[in-house]
Order: C-alpha cells, then structure tokens, then sequence
C-alpha cells in the first residue's frame, strides 16, 4: 500500500499567520491518465471531514482563497497564508492513484 | 438540499454482524461513485471501499477483504456496509462519502464491537 506521510503531526500557529503542512508518498502520485488524485481534507473539531482541495491544487466549491495546494509526484503541502479561528482542525492528505486508497496520519492545526 | 444520512450503527460482539446504510438525496446517486470511510475513537481516517456507480466494481482495504461487503441500491438511492466476523479492530465511526475523490460525507455512524 502507498504511505502517505504528513508532517508535522501538531501544527500550533499565531492567528493571522502562515501555516504549512507537507504530505509525501511512498510512491508517485501521477496516475496513468496524466492527473494527480492528492486530496485535502479538514476536520474540524466534532464534525465529519470536508474536502479542501483535490488533484493537488484545485480548491473545492466554497473553500477559502487563503488555503492552496501544491506538489507533484511524492511531494505535496498545504498552506494557509494566513490561520483563522475557524481553521482550528485536523488536515488529513489522500491519495487516490493507487489501490487501496490510503490517508495520511493528520496534522492538528491549533491556534496559539 | 445534499445528504448523506447514515445509520445502522450500534453494539455488536465480536464475531457478529452488522449492516450499515447510507441515504442519499440531493443529487443524482446512479452517477457517481461511493465509498466508506470509518475513524476509528481518537484516530485517523481509515478509507474501506468503494463502489463504481453501476455496482459493478468493488475495492476494499485488505483488513476487510472478505468480511466486509459494499452494495447498492440505485432505485432506492441506498448506499450498504455488509460487514461480517467483526473485531474490535472494527469500532469506528463509519462514514460514507460521494464519488472516487470523496466530495461530500455524511455524519458517520458510530459500531462498536465489544462483548
């Protein structure tokens, strides 16, 4: 199976200020048709997950312009220029090349 | 108004069975692709099947290969969790979610397995 490792596991952050967390897969994500299915997802506290951004950088219907994804091949992060109280969450990566589909570990973002 | 409703969870004992469904409404079920996802208490997010829009192609993690079955409804716009021979490995919350890249999710639904 493809291990997807995200660091760092705790991510305390300044509100108002940058956070970045990175995913890398123990194999590359670029699947045969020519896409790169690395996913985003947020969990806030309480909630189910909800998907941020998909195929690395595509930002979903309603996610803030202050997230953004990036990377390719086995080397991805996710970045927020700049933290707000409501980011407060974990942010789990998946990758959707290779079966079976697998996560990352989670990032917890917590404000400082 | 898009949903994903869950249900089906509860106490079971080990080596027991347990089906889950998933109500779809909002948009066009036969269209898409469905998967489960579960969280085990105070852990990750472990993804567990997926079903082709059709039915007819199945995946699944290796820890639930023939235990566990993934089924649907199209008429009934009703995503199922067979799953069977249940461990305590397998108390989590349960979720499903739309489509290959997980798009929307439902509030899970939570299966323990304890004697």
């Amino acid at each position: 199976d493809v291990v997807m490792t995200q660091s760092p596991l705790s991510l305390p952050v300044t509100l108002g200020q940058p956070a970045s967390i990175s995913c890398r897969s123990s194999q590359s994500l670029l699947h045969s048709d020519g896409n790169t299915y690395l996913y985003w997802f947020q969990q806030r506290p309480g909630q189910s997950p909800r998907r941020l951004i998909y195929q690395v950088s595509k930002r979903d219907s309603g996610v803030p312009d202050r997230f953004s994804g990036s990377g390719s091949g086995t080397d991805f992060t996710l970045k927020i220029i700049r933290v707000e109280a409501e980011d407060v969450g974990i942010y789990y990566c998946m990758q959707g090349t290779h079966w079976p589909r697998t996560f990352g570990q989670g990032t917890k973002v917590e404000i400082k | 108004q898009v949903q994903l409703v869950e249900s089906g969870g509860g106490v079971v004992q080990p080596g027991r069975s347990l089906r889950l469904s998933c109500a779809v409404s909002g948009f066009i079920f036969s269209n898409y692709a469905m998967c489960w996802v579960r969280q085990a208490p105070g852990k990750g997010l472990e993804w567990v099947a997926l079903i082709s829009k059709d039915g007819s192609n199945e995946y699944y993690v290796d820890s639930v290969k023939g235990r566990f079955s993934i089924s649907r409804d199209n008429s009934d716009n009703t995503l199922h969790l067979q799953m069977n021979t249940l461990g305590a490995e397998d108390t989590a919350v349960y979720y499903c979610a739309r489509d290959w890249g997980l798009d929307l999710w439902g509030r899970g639904t939570l299966v323990t397995v304890s004697s």
